[in-house]
């Protein structure tokens, strides 16, 4: 069965610093991997996914991924925080065709 | 890009009441459509997958009756909640996936609130 663990319910960052939110997952086969972002009473928008290609993916608005088997992991990152970047984070994973299994969710506060 | 409508975007009903909510693909084929029901401050919870004139896979502990899940064309999925209680007020999302494609592509959502 798969799963995934979001480290970190809320996490908050100044305006300009590094954002890093954690996501771990867990697959008994190769996996597909997601991070979308939700604001607020709206539906989820596809930051970048990873699909067995190139283990760091770019997604939009200059956010990026590693994928790392050795440590299950697939951490979103981005050098320095917008105001805009305040939302809900979703790490998810598929293993193919099969549903996708989300995360808890990481709400991000960007502090000015 | 792919993209998927919902319809309504915000609904209100009275309690014992049904309401229909619409889930569009718009310029692409959805051989399957998902919907999820997402509670306030949590993750969306996956209530059932619908293959185009299939009947739906329900999740565990997803009432078949309650919530009716109709995917009667490539384009459109509908979910139906029936006799509505306050404690089916959430927030319901949608997702669309291609042919030969493993992505889904989600809705805007549907804000449902029983009075």
């Amino acid at each position: 069965a798969q799963s995934v663990t979001q480290l970190g319910s809320h996490v908050s960052v100044s305006e300009g610093a590094l954002v890093l939110l954690r996501c771990n997952y867990s697959s008994s086969v190769p996996p597909y991997l997601f991070w979308y972002v939700q604001y607020p009473n709206q539906g989820l928008q596809l930051l970048l996914k990873y699909t067995s290609a190139a283990t760091l993916v770019k997604g939009i608005n200059g956010f990026e991924a590693e994928f790392k088997k050795s440590e299950t992991s697939f951490h979103l990152t981005k050098p320095s925080a917008h105001m805009s970047d305040a939302a809900e984070y979703f790490c998810a994973v598929s293993e193919g065709y099969q549903k996708v299994t989300f995360g808890i969710g990481t709400k991000l506060q960007v502090i000015p | 890009g792919a993209v998927v409508s919902q319809h309504p975007s915000w609904v209100i009903c009275k309690s014992g009441t049904s309401v229909k909510i619409e889930c569009r693909s718009l310029d692409f084929q959805a051989t399957t459509m998902f919907w999820y029901r997402q509670f306030p401050k949590q993750s969306l919870m996956l209530m059932a997958t619908s293959n185009e004139g299939s009947k739906a896979t329900y999740e565990q502990g997803v009432e078949k009756d309650k919530f009716l899940i109709n995917h009667a064309s490539l384009t459109l999925s509908t979910l139906t909640v029936t006799s509505a209680h306050p404690e089916d007020s959430s927030f319901y999302i949608c997702s669309a996936r291609g042919t030969s494609s493993y992505e889904q592509y989600f809705g805007p959502g549907t804000r449902l609130t029983v009075t």
